[in-house]
């Protein structure tokens, strides 16, 4: 079947160091996998997009890697902050054309002071 | 970035009533907009694409005669929730995307719904 996984357990860290989350998939060839970030009780926020063409993508302190022989994103955060803290989700778009995001059950990321 | 209101944000409704969740794109024109579905702890399940002018595109496993969608104009979804019930409970959240010719595919979500049925 096919499947995004993230990693569900929470991810803590110290202010200061870099956050790296993982997502997998399997029996999917997406054009672009997209990570956003949810906070509790709120939507989510889109943050990146990468395309299957490109291997890495940055934005401030965020970056994006895209290895589709792996099936696999990177998603890290430098220099993290406690308000970095919130859920991660990545997403696919598995029915091309139709423009629905499948997501991942997304991991939550705890920076500690 | 664009902006997507979801109306209510919470809501407490009675076991067999009705309730209506409208979702506005605000600085653009959604011809798609899709209805997610969050239980605690859990990822986003998408329940239907809610197509301006025509038919909503539910998912499998989703019962279209109790979501009902509506998509009257470029900018406002609604999703009734039909003779709710306590196993209805949950987060729905809608999102839309650009027109195709300015969109590279990122979704746009409102602030989410909170239904609970007693």
């Amino acid at each position: 079947s096919q499947k995004i996984e993230q990693n569900s357990e929470a991810l803590n860290i110290q202010e200061g160091k870099t956050a790296t989350l993982t997502c997998n998939y399997t029996n999917y060839s997406p054009a672009y996998l997209q990570w956003y970030r949810q906070d509790p009780g709120r939507g989510p926020v889109f943050l990146l997009l990468i395309r299957e063409n490109e291997k890495e993508k940055r934005k401030e302190r965020l970056k994006v890697t895209f290895d589709t022989t792996l099936k696999q994103s990177l998603f890290h955060i430098t220099a993290s902050q406690p308000a970095d803290s919130a859920t991660y989700l990545c997403a696919l778009d598995i029915n091309t054309g139709r423009r629905a995001l499948t997501f991942g059950s997304g991991t939550r990321l705890q920076v500690q002071p | 970035g664009a902006v997507v209101s979801q109306h209510p944000s919470r809501v407490i409704c009675k076991s067999g009533t009705s309730v209506k969740i409208e979702c506005r794109s605000l600085d653009f024109q959604a011809t798609t907009m899709f209805w997610y579905r969050q239980f605690p702890k859990q990822s986003l399940m998408l329940m239907a694409t809610s197509n301006e002018g025509s038919k909503a595109t539910y998912e499998q496993g989703v019962e279209k005669d109790k979501f009902l969608i509506n998509h009257a104009s470029l900018t406002l979804s609604t999703l009734t929730v039909t003779s709710a019930h306590p196993e209805d409970s949950s987060f729905y959240i809608c999102s839309a995307n650009r027109a195709l010719t300015t969109s590279t595919g990122e979704l746009f979500f409102g602030e989410g719904s909170r239904l609970t049925v007693l």
